[in-house]
């Protein structure tokens, strides 16, 4: 039973290209969150996500970033005209139920950096 | 403003020392887990805790929920090398215990590193 799978593991991308960052749930799991981890800071919330809808955006960007999680085929974290300050690990997690009280399982997340 | 602040941040030790790590806040959490990162790789949850009062104990480590939960410690015996790593907090806040229980706040961490 594969754990949670983000690809690709390091990203490199200018100043102005477009980053896609994906993201696998754990089977039968159908709610997928994404976190941002800055250097020197620690994991914030990005978006909430079950199969074809947005729940909960509010800790993403409302420029640039964009989020997804279609009927078949893995959430993408797209995020546009990338700036330096875009460069960070970003991490995916999935639960079987809502919530985080019992905590997530984790990818191994992607390093994001711009150049 | 941090939510959960982690002390200390940074921490070296011999192998075979004692250790422990703190996680506080002045708000409170339904629930909190602590969890361990390695570089290069995502964190990887070791415990929950959703009492206030409660403890847990995961072979040579143990976990303290405050009994108000603002607050948790992780108590490590006999450290080892394969100790070494990032130690995460992270909770629920109580007030998003409801329709928000799904976010959670993170503490920037202990780094620890046990030297053989």
């Amino acid at each position: 039973n594969a754990g949670v799978m983000q690809n690709p593991r390091h990203l490199v991308r200018r100043r102005g290209q477009e980053a896609r960052l994906r993201c696998s749930p754990m089977k039968g799991h159908s709610h997928v969150y994404w976190y941002r981890q800055l250097p020197e800071e620690g994991l914030k919330f990005m978006v909430y996500l079950q199969k074809e809808n947005i729940i909960d955006e509010s800790g993403m960007p409302k420029e640039r970033f964009s989020a997804e999680f279609p009927k078949e085929g893995p959430s993408i974290l797209r995020i546009q005209q990338v700036v330096r300050g875009d460069s960070a690990a970003y991490f995916c997690a999935s639960s079987p139920i809502l919530g985080a009280d019992y905590g997530y399982t984790f990818g191994s997340g992607t390093r994001l950096t711009v150049v | 403003t941090q939510l959960l602040e982690q002390s200390p941040q940074f921490l070296s030790i011999q192998e075979g020392e004692n250790l422990t790590v703190y996680c506080n806040s002045s708000s409170v959490f339904s629930s909190l887990q602590w969890y361990r990162q390695e570089p290069g790789e995502g964190p990887v949850l070791l415990v929950t805790v959703v009492t206030g009062g409660e403890v847990k104990k995961l072979k040579r480590l143990t976990f303290q929920f405050g009994d108000a939960r603002k607050d948790s410690s992780l108590h490590i015996t006999a450290a080892q090398p394969g100790d070494t790593g990032l130690y995460l907090c992270a909770g629920v806040l109580k007030e998003n215990s409801g329709g928000s229980n799904y976010k959670l706040t993170f503490g920037k961490g202990t780094l620890l590193t046990v030297n053989p």
